[in-house]
């Protein structure tokens, strides 16, 4: 069974409208972590955010903020005031407590448009 | 920039051929962790580790073998390469527990003839 869901294969927004990339979750270990990338079309995998599952709050780096619904095992990428660098693929992974693997989603193509 | 370089970068081979991968890390860092990218499937972990001489199975284990015999160095094998094994190889390491942060080396293009 995938652990790790992203629904949208591909997604088209104006620029500098907000962006929600949706990504669902399956475990039964209460401590978990999950984390967002960016991959560029120049290939380079770059780390965005990472949300524990005991944080109390809501993951934000700059533009960058992370909807955690716990209940709901989601852990949505939100991303404001879109620009056109932000045009790449958005992976969504998690870590369990139990072990040390991190397994990734299948992506979501991002594509800004001006 | 975590320090994380892969050897070679790019590398053609045939059918039958043992290969062997280079992942090397200048800071320290206890995880590293090796993935292979196709397209349709994301990123699919192959092997990972915990420390010198500690390695765990991923998702797609078959056919690679993996060794750390010192920290800054983790080795992805193929024993004998088939076809199907040409894909982009990811070497990523983790920076817990203070930031829990997660960086990848540049990638290596394997092609399997």
């Amino acid at each position: 069974a995938q652990k790790i869901t992203q629904t949208q294969p591909g997604m088209f927004v104006q620029e500098k409208e907000a962006v929600t990339l949706d990504c669902t979750y399956d475990t039964s270990d209460p401590s978990y972590g999950l984390f967002w990338y960016k991959q560029p079309s120049s290939g380079e995998m770059i780390f965005l955010i990472y949300q524990g599952s005991y944080d109390q709050q809501n993951a934000t780096e700059g533009r960058y903020s992370l909807n955690f619904q716990k209940a709901r095992k989601s852990a949505n990428l939100v991303i404001s005031a879109s620009q056109l660098g932000d045009s790449a693929m958005y992976f969504c992974a998690m870590r369990e407590g139990r072990d040390d693997k991190i397994i990734f989603g299948k992506g979501t193509r991002l594509h800004i448009l001006p | 920039d975590a320090g994380i370089t892969q050897s070679p970068r790019h590398k053609v081979t045939e059918t039958g051929t043992p290969v062997t991968l280079r992942c090397h890390q200048t800071e320290n860092h206890r995880y590293m962790y090796w993935y292979r990218q196709d397209p349709g499937h994301g990123l699919r972990l192959i092997h990972y580790s915990y420390g010198v001489k500690d390695t765990d199975k991923g998702e797609v284990s078959d056919g690679y073998s993996v060794s750390r015999s010192k920290t800054e160095d983790f080795l992805l094998t193929l024993e004998s390469a088939t076809s199907s094994q040409t894909s982009v190889y990811f070497c990523a390491i983790l920076d817990p527990p203070e930031r829990n942060e997660q960086y990848f080396g540049p990638g290596t293009r394997l092609t399997v003839t």
